[in-house]
């Protein structure tokens, strides 16, 4: 069955520390795999998607398949990255999306 | 563009009412999706339109029932609410299954009593 585990609820670090947030997933086929971002009072909003391999606001997510991870990492955290983070999974070319729990970030000052 | 968009914002019902939970979209995109989020559950699919005509059932459609009234608008049925659909509802939508990223309407927290 595809699932999406992130392991922590909550994520605590301190402005400038090093941050990062794990995602593991179970998936028979081939997987794209995402990060979504829910600023507080903002919309759900993508980060970042494997495929594209790019960094965004400094975060940057690498596809493990033989660990089957995609951990979010950033080397030094600010305090406007403080937010809720989902990993999320979808089939290549399909529509169902399976969201983990979710991880808050809260960075402190 | 205002994106994705909801209706209403906030909702209390009582058990065995019923209603429809309203999204639209200006980005003419050709899926559309509800999902309800839960404490500790992350979003899970109820339903799906891939794209105008069709809908589909995502992972917990019980309970539900969807209408792709045009390209723009896709509504979601509670029939009778049970106090388990107590959730906070999301629309979003996205260009086809092949672009891959969804937009995000700004939810619904609906409460069953």
């Amino acid at each position: 069955a595809q699932r999406v585990t992130q392991p922590e609820k909550l994520l605590s670090v301190f402005k400038g520390a090093p941050v990062e947030l794990k995602c593991n997933y179970s998936y028979s086929g081939s997987p794209e795999l995402f990060w979504y971002v829910q600023y507080s009072r903002q919309r759900l909003q993508l980060l970042l998607r494997h495929i594209s391999r790019e960094s965004i606001k400094g975060f940057t997510a690498d596809l493990n398949k033989g660990e089957t991870s995609f951990h979010l990492k950033k080397p030094f955290a600010q305090e406007e990255d403080s937010a809720m983070y989902y990993c999320a999974l979808k089939n290549t070319g399909g529509f169902k999306t399976i969201f983990g729990a979710g991880t808050r970030l809260f960075v402190k000052a | 563009n205002a994106g994705v968009t909801q209706t209403p914002k906030f909702q209390v019902l009582k058990t065995g009412q019923s209603m429809t939970l309203q999204c639209a979209q200006d980005m003419n995109h050709n899926s559309m999706y509800w999902y309800r989020q839960d404490p500790g559950m992350g979003l899970r699919l109820i339903y799906y339109s891939a794209s105008e005509g069709t809908t589909d059932k995502g992972e917990v459609p019980n309970g539900y029932n969807v209408s792709r009234l045009n390209k723009r608008e896709f509504s979601l049925r509670l029939e009778s609410a049970a106090p388990s659909q107590t959730s906070v509802y999301f629309c979003a939508s996205s260009l086809s299954s092949g672009t891959n990223e969804q937009f995000f309407g700004p939810g619904t927290r609906l409460t069953v009593l």
